[in-house]
Protein backbone atom coordinates (compact mmCIF):
# COMPACT_ATOMS: atom_id res chain seq x y z
CA UNK A 1 0.00 0.00 0.00
CA UNK A 2 1.00 3.75 -0.11
CA UNK A 3 3.09 5.47 2.50
CA UNK A 4 4.80 8.10 2.95
CA UNK A 5 8.27 9.62 4.62
CA UNK A 6 8.35 12.94 6.50
CA UNK A 7 11.08 14.82 7.71
CA UNK A 8 11.67 14.82 11.13
CA UNK A 9 10.98 17.37 13.44
CA UNK A 10 10.88 19.36 15.33
CA UNK A 11 11.93 22.79 13.13
CA UNK A 12 13.19 25.28 15.09
CA UNK A 13 13.44 28.83 12.09
CA UNK A 14 13.46 32.28 13.16
CA UNK A 15 10.98 34.60 11.22
CA UNK A 16 11.10 35.39 7.83
CA UNK A 17 13.78 32.31 6.90
CA UNK A 18 13.29 29.98 4.51
CA UNK A 19 10.97 26.57 5.24
CA UNK A 20 11.54 22.68 3.95
CA UNK A 21 9.99 20.11 5.07
CA UNK A 22 10.75 17.10 2.81
CA UNK A 23 8.29 14.81 1.84
CA UNK A 24 8.55 10.99 -0.05
CA UNK A 25 6.09 9.00 -0.73
CA UNK A 26 5.76 5.51 -2.16
CA UNK A 27 2.42 4.22 -4.05
CA UNK A 28 1.42 1.79 -7.05
CA UNK A 29 -0.22 4.13 -9.17
CA UNK A 30 0.18 7.77 -9.29
CA UNK A 31 -1.63 9.19 -6.10
CA UNK A 32 -2.93 12.90 -5.62
CA UNK A 33 -0.70 14.53 -2.68
CA UNK A 34 -1.78 17.38 0.19
CA UNK A 35 -0.69 18.93 3.03
CA UNK A 36 -2.27 19.22 5.78
CA UNK A 37 -1.03 21.64 8.95
CA UNK A 38 -2.66 21.16 12.71
CA UNK A 39 -2.05 24.92 14.56
CA UNK A 40 -2.19 24.17 18.50
CA UNK A 41 -5.46 22.52 19.93
CA UNK A 42 -7.15 22.20 16.74
CA UNK A 43 -8.04 19.63 14.17
CA UNK A 44 -5.88 19.39 10.79
CA UNK A 45 -6.99 21.10 7.78
CA UNK A 46 -6.15 21.18 4.39
CA UNK A 47 -3.00 23.40 3.38
CA UNK A 48 -2.29 22.56 -0.39
CA UNK A 49 -2.78 19.93 -3.06
CA UNK A 50 -1.29 18.48 -6.51
CA UNK A 51 -3.58 15.77 -8.24
CA UNK A 52 -0.49 15.11 -10.90
CA UNK A 53 2.99 15.03 -11.88
CA UNK A 54 4.58 18.63 -12.30
CA UNK A 55 1.12 20.34 -10.79
CA UNK A 56 2.38 22.92 -7.95
CA UNK A 57 0.01 23.47 -5.02
CA UNK A 58 -0.08 26.78 -3.22
CA UNK A 59 -1.41 28.56 -0.36
CA UNK A 60 -0.74 31.30 2.06
CA UNK A 61 2.49 31.25 0.57
CA UNK A 62 3.53 27.70 0.98
CA UNK A 63 4.08 25.59 -2.06
CA UNK A 64 4.87 22.18 -3.05
CA UNK A 65 5.44 20.53 -6.23
CA UNK A 66 4.61 17.02 -7.34
CA UNK A 67 7.53 15.10 -8.68
CA UNK A 68 6.88 11.63 -9.92
CA UNK A 69 10.62 10.91 -10.95
CA UNK A 70 11.75 11.30 -7.16
CA UNK A 71 8.18 10.76 -6.08
CA UNK A 72 8.38 13.57 -3.16
CA UNK A 73 6.15 16.51 -2.31
CA UNK A 74 8.72 18.45 -0.76
CA UNK A 75 6.62 22.09 1.54
CA UNK A 76 8.90 25.71 1.27
CA UNK A 77 7.57 28.61 1.98
CA UNK A 78 9.81 31.35 1.33
CA UNK A 79 9.70 33.48 4.47
CA UNK A 80 7.99 31.74 7.83
CA UNK A 81 5.98 33.86 10.46
CA UNK A 82 5.07 33.46 13.72
CA UNK A 83 1.78 32.18 12.88
CA UNK A 84 2.83 29.21 11.06
CA UNK A 85 4.41 27.61 14.28
CA UNK A 86 2.42 24.04 13.65
CA UNK A 87 2.49 20.89 12.83
CA UNK A 88 2.52 19.74 9.32
CA UNK A 89 1.43 16.52 7.47
CA UNK A 90 2.49 15.41 4.02
CA UNK A 91 -0.32 12.50 2.81
CA UNK A 92 -0.78 10.60 -0.14
CA UNK A 93 -4.15 9.64 -0.87
CA UNK A 94 -4.93 6.53 -3.24
CA UNK A 95 -7.26 6.10 -6.06
CA UNK A 96 -10.69 7.36 -4.55
CA UNK A 97 -8.77 9.91 -2.36
CA UNK A 98 -10.39 8.33 0.82
CA UNK A 99 -6.99 5.59 1.43
CA UNK A 100 -5.16 8.64 3.01
CA UNK A 101 -1.64 7.93 4.42
CA UNK A 102 -0.78 10.51 6.71
CA UNK A 103 3.09 11.10 7.73
CA UNK A 104 4.78 11.63 11.29
CA UNK A 105 3.94 15.15 11.13
CA UNK A 106 6.98 17.55 11.26
CA UNK A 107 6.39 20.26 14.21
CA UNK A 108 7.77 23.97 12.60
CA UNK A 109 7.91 26.80 15.43
CA UNK A 110 9.11 30.27 14.31
CA UNK A 111 10.83 32.64 16.86
CA UNK A 112 10.59 36.32 16.89
CA UNK B 1 -21.48 25.95 7.85
CA UNK B 2 -20.88 24.50 11.58
CA UNK B 3 -17.93 22.39 10.33
CA UNK B 4 -17.55 18.89 11.78
CA UNK B 5 -19.02 18.36 15.19
CA UNK B 6 -17.30 16.08 17.69
CA UNK B 7 -18.71 15.83 20.91
CA UNK B 8 -17.74 15.37 24.10
CA UNK B 9 -14.50 17.42 23.66
CA UNK B 10 -12.76 16.27 26.93
CA UNK B 11 -14.11 13.05 28.69
CA UNK B 12 -12.30 11.43 31.56
CA UNK B 13 -13.01 8.27 32.96
CA UNK B 14 -12.02 5.06 34.75
CA UNK B 15 -10.67 1.90 33.11
CA UNK B 16 -13.11 -0.58 32.56
CA UNK B 17 -16.03 1.97 31.63
CA UNK B 18 -17.74 2.41 28.26
CA UNK B 19 -16.91 5.52 26.32
CA UNK B 20 -18.80 6.99 23.32
CA UNK B 21 -17.75 9.43 21.35
CA UNK B 22 -19.84 11.23 18.69
CA UNK B 23 -19.48 12.95 15.37
CA UNK B 24 -21.70 14.82 13.31
CA UNK B 25 -19.91 15.47 9.69
CA UNK B 26 -20.43 18.08 6.87
CA UNK B 27 -24.25 18.11 5.91
CA UNK B 28 -23.58 16.47 1.81
CA UNK B 29 -20.33 14.40 2.81
CA UNK B 30 -21.04 11.25 1.99
CA UNK B 31 -17.49 10.19 4.06
CA UNK B 32 -16.40 9.88 7.35
CA UNK B 33 -13.65 9.22 9.11
CA UNK B 34 -12.17 8.43 12.57
CA UNK B 35 -8.30 8.72 13.82
CA UNK B 36 -6.47 8.63 16.67
CA UNK B 37 -3.24 10.80 17.62
CA UNK B 38 -1.23 9.95 20.46
CA UNK B 39 2.50 11.65 20.48
CA UNK B 40 3.68 7.53 20.62
CA UNK B 41 1.47 6.74 17.10
CA UNK B 42 1.49 9.58 15.53
CA UNK B 43 -2.03 10.24 13.63
CA UNK B 44 -3.99 6.23 12.90
CA UNK B 45 -6.98 5.82 10.44
CA UNK B 46 -9.19 3.89 12.39
CA UNK B 47 -11.88 3.32 10.32
CA UNK B 48 -13.82 5.02 7.39
CA UNK B 49 -17.53 5.32 5.65
CA UNK B 50 -18.78 6.08 2.96
CA UNK B 51 -22.23 6.43 2.35
CA UNK B 52 -22.86 5.08 5.71
CA UNK B 53 -21.42 1.63 4.93
CA UNK B 54 -17.98 0.96 6.82
CA UNK B 55 -15.09 0.58 3.78
CA UNK B 56 -11.84 -0.23 5.63
CA UNK B 57 -11.82 -0.76 9.46
CA UNK B 58 -8.13 -2.52 9.57
CA UNK B 59 -7.49 -0.29 11.29
CA UNK B 60 -9.41 -0.89 14.39
CA UNK B 61 -6.97 -1.78 17.43
CA UNK B 62 -9.08 -4.56 18.66
CA UNK B 63 -12.59 -5.93 19.58
CA UNK B 64 -13.23 -3.32 22.41
CA UNK B 65 -13.64 -0.58 19.45
CA UNK B 66 -16.61 -0.26 17.54
CA UNK B 67 -17.93 2.03 15.13
CA UNK B 68 -21.75 2.87 13.60
CA UNK B 69 -22.93 5.15 11.33
CA UNK B 70 -26.62 4.95 11.11
CA UNK B 71 -27.34 7.87 9.17
CA UNK B 72 -25.72 10.44 7.38
CA UNK B 73 -25.51 13.10 9.75
CA UNK B 74 -24.26 11.27 12.70
CA UNK B 75 -21.45 8.74 13.81
CA UNK B 76 -20.29 7.17 16.62
CA UNK B 77 -16.76 5.59 18.18
CA UNK B 78 -17.65 3.36 21.12
CA UNK B 79 -14.47 1.43 23.27
CA UNK B 80 -15.73 -1.19 25.82
CA UNK B 81 -14.11 -1.87 27.98
CA UNK B 82 -11.73 1.81 27.66
CA UNK B 83 -7.98 0.95 29.27
CA UNK B 84 -5.22 3.37 29.97
CA UNK B 85 -3.23 2.92 26.82
CA UNK B 86 -6.72 4.30 24.70
CA UNK B 87 -5.74 7.86 25.99
CA UNK B 88 -5.47 10.04 23.06
CA UNK B 89 -6.86 12.69 21.09
CA UNK B 90 -9.96 11.03 18.82
CA UNK B 91 -10.71 13.00 15.59
CA UNK B 92 -13.49 12.94 13.17
CA UNK B 93 -13.35 14.13 9.62
CA UNK B 94 -15.98 13.70 6.85
CA UNK B 95 -15.45 14.73 2.78
CA UNK B 96 -16.96 14.87 -0.66
CA UNK B 97 -15.90 11.09 -1.36
CA UNK B 98 -12.95 11.71 -4.02
CA UNK B 99 -12.38 15.52 -3.28
CA UNK B 100 -9.61 14.36 -1.17
CA UNK B 101 -10.34 17.13 1.03
CA UNK B 102 -11.31 16.00 4.25
CA UNK B 103 -12.33 18.42 7.02
CA UNK B 104 -11.59 17.38 10.41
CA UNK B 105 -13.21 18.26 13.39
CA UNK B 106 -11.83 20.22 16.70
CA UNK B 107 -11.48 16.68 18.35
CA UNK B 108 -12.00 14.77 21.63
CA UNK B 109 -9.46 14.39 24.27
CA UNK B 110 -10.05 10.90 25.78
CA UNK B 111 -8.01 10.26 29.09
CA UNK B 112 -8.41 6.83 30.89
CA UNK B 113 -7.52 6.58 34.12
Amino acid sequence: GDSVTQMEGPVTLSEEAFLTINCTYTATGYPSLFWYVQYPGEGLQLLLKATKADDKGSNKGFEATYRKETTSFHLEKGSVQVSDSAVYFCAPAGWDNNDMRFGAGTRLTVKP
Amino acid sequence: DAGVIQSPRHEVTEMGQEVTLRCKPISGHNSLFWYRQTMMRGLELLIYFNNNVPIDDSGMPEDRFSAKMPNASFSTLKIQPSEPRDSAVYFCASSLAASGEQFFGPGTRLTVL
